[in-house]
């Protein structure tokens, strides 16, 4: 069981906005920044927001990431079809001492 | 720009040692930027960080896995390796080798460039 807390799906048509959520403690995003990754099928997750909201090059903007407290939010704006993937987010945590994954969001474009 | 690649057996016995290397090409190695860091995806557990070490030596790993696991660095051939001893069942995974860029702050730690992935299974 993670630390990190994410729903398990989220969905949405061509163009639409999803929004997944994740949820944590003092110890993890309330403390430190969040990171998010992205993993389509059958490859290796691909970092795609880091310290909370910044992009890596080549990221399209339409990928966002922001935080409140204890929660952090990833939000993709313009769905496309290829954003079809597992999304995890993931921050150091205080009290366990090691980075922390969350059990992952399967997003499907209808 | 920078690649990983991880090689070892993908076939280890139970009880036994896992261990994996990672290649990185491209890109600076011995330079002190970049924590060098495994980490591991089942589908029970999803993704564990296993842990990183540092080029000048310096490791850390996740609690759960610290008393079995060890990390070394190869400056000479562009290498970092990962030993986990006494496997069982529950150690068959997908390990991926990362690079994560240096920071003094462990809360703005993150993995930037990934490589594809090795399939280890433990078997009895």
């Amino acid at each position: 069981q993670s630390v990190l807390t994410q729903p398990p799906s989220a969905s949405g048509t061509p163009g639409q906005r999803v929004t997944i959520s994740c949820s944590g403690s003092n110890s993890n995003i309330g403390k430190y920044t969040v990171n998010w990754f992205q993993q389509l099928r059958g490859t290796a997750p691909k970092l795609l927001i880091y310290n909370s909201y910044r992009r890596p090059s080549g990221v399209p903007d339409r990928f966002s990431g922001s935080t409140s407290g204890t929660s952090a939010s990833l939000a993709i704006t313009g769905l496309q079809s290829e954003d079809e993937a597992d999304y995890y987010c993931a921050a150091w945590d205080a009290n366990l001492n090691t980075y922390v994954f969350g059990p992952g969001t399967v997003v499907t474009v209808l | 720009q920078v690649q990983l690649q991880e090689s070892g057996p993908g076939l280890v016995k139970s009880s036994q040692t896992l261990s994996l290397t990672c290649t990185v090409s491209g890109g600076s190695f011995g330079s002190g930027n970049n924590y060098w860091t495994w980490i591991r995806q089942t589908p029970g557990k999803g993704l564990e960080w296993i842990g990183y070490i540092y080029y000048f030596g310096t490791t850390s790993y996740n609690p759960s896995l610290t008393s079995r696991v060890s990390m070394s660095v190869d400056a000479s051939k562009r290498q970092f390796s990962l030993r986990l001893t006494s496997v069982t069942a529950a150690d068959t995974a997908v390990y991926y080798c990362a690079r994560a860029p240096y920071t003094d702050n462990p809360g703005e730690f993150y993995m930037d460039v990934w490589g594809k992935g090795t399939t280890v299974t433990v078997s009895s």
